[in-house]
């Protein structure tokens, strides 16, 4: 299994779709997961933590199922502005300490009118 | 807005040129790192300083070396560029050190490298 894994898309969606995004991570021992929007030619943007318990925030709910290696980002009611490249993010483990942040290869989203 | 400011925003520079790009930071995050970035793929850490200190070199060719002269600016010296090392040049911080558990990267825009 590859360290971060996405959904490979794109995925083009009308606005006011519900879409959800994937990721499977390689190592059961890391314990920070990030999902981050990136817009053509800009840096990543930081959109949200995912925690175990699952947060949420507006219309992005994010879930991690530890015991799948699973993180899983859902956006309610899509605007157009939604429109991005997101990446699912996860630290690396070295022989049992937390390593340094790797980004899966995200997963493209279209919102069309 | 981000409070990372690379500089320049773009370069343009031949195989023998000597040039440096530059990174800065006045949040007091004591980490810094420096990604490469090709067009449709993910960013791909390159070094990471860790309360001024150099912690992680992912095996980056010699031709690029950083240097990171005090806790809030972070350079990338290039030498010798290929036109392979063309790229997006992401520069991060973060609060804490690099592997503290959910700790968050903040990126500056980036500085586009293209090596003819």
């Amino acid at each position: 299994r590859k360290e971060v894994e996405q959904d490979p898309g794109p995925f083009n969606v009308p606005e006011g779709a519900t879409v959800a995004f994937n990721c499977t991570y390689s190592n059961s021992a890391s314990q920070s997961f990030f999902w981050y929007r990136q817009d053509c030619r800009k840096e990543p943007k930081l959109l949200m933590s995912v925690y175990s318990s699952g947060n949420e925030d507006g219309r992005f709910t994010a879930q991690l199922n530890r015991a799948s290696q699973y993180i899983s980002l859902l956006i309610r009611d899509s605007k157009l502005s939604d429109s991005a490249t997101y990446l699912c993010v996860v630290n690396r483990v070295y022989g049992g300490s937390q390593g340094n942040l790797i980004f899966g290869k995200g997963t493209k989203l279209s919102v069309k009118p | 807005d981000t409070e990372v400011t690379q500089t320049p925003k773009h370069l343009v520079m031949g195989m023998t040129n000597k040039k440096s790009l530059k990174c800065e930071q006045h949040m007091g995050h004591r980490a810094m790192y420096w990604y490469k970035q090709k067009a449709k793929k993910p960013p791909e850490l390159m070094f990471v300083y860790s309360y001024e200190k150099l912690s992680i070199n992912e095996s980056v060719p010699s031709r690029f070396s950083p240097e990171c002269p005090n806790s809030s600016l972070l350079n990338l010296h290039l030498h010798a560029l290929q036109p392979e090392d063309s790229a997006l040049y992401l520069c991060a911080s973060s609060q804490g050190p690099s592997g503290t558990t959910n700790e968050k990267l903040f990126f500056g825009s980036g500085t586009q490298l293209s090596v003819l």
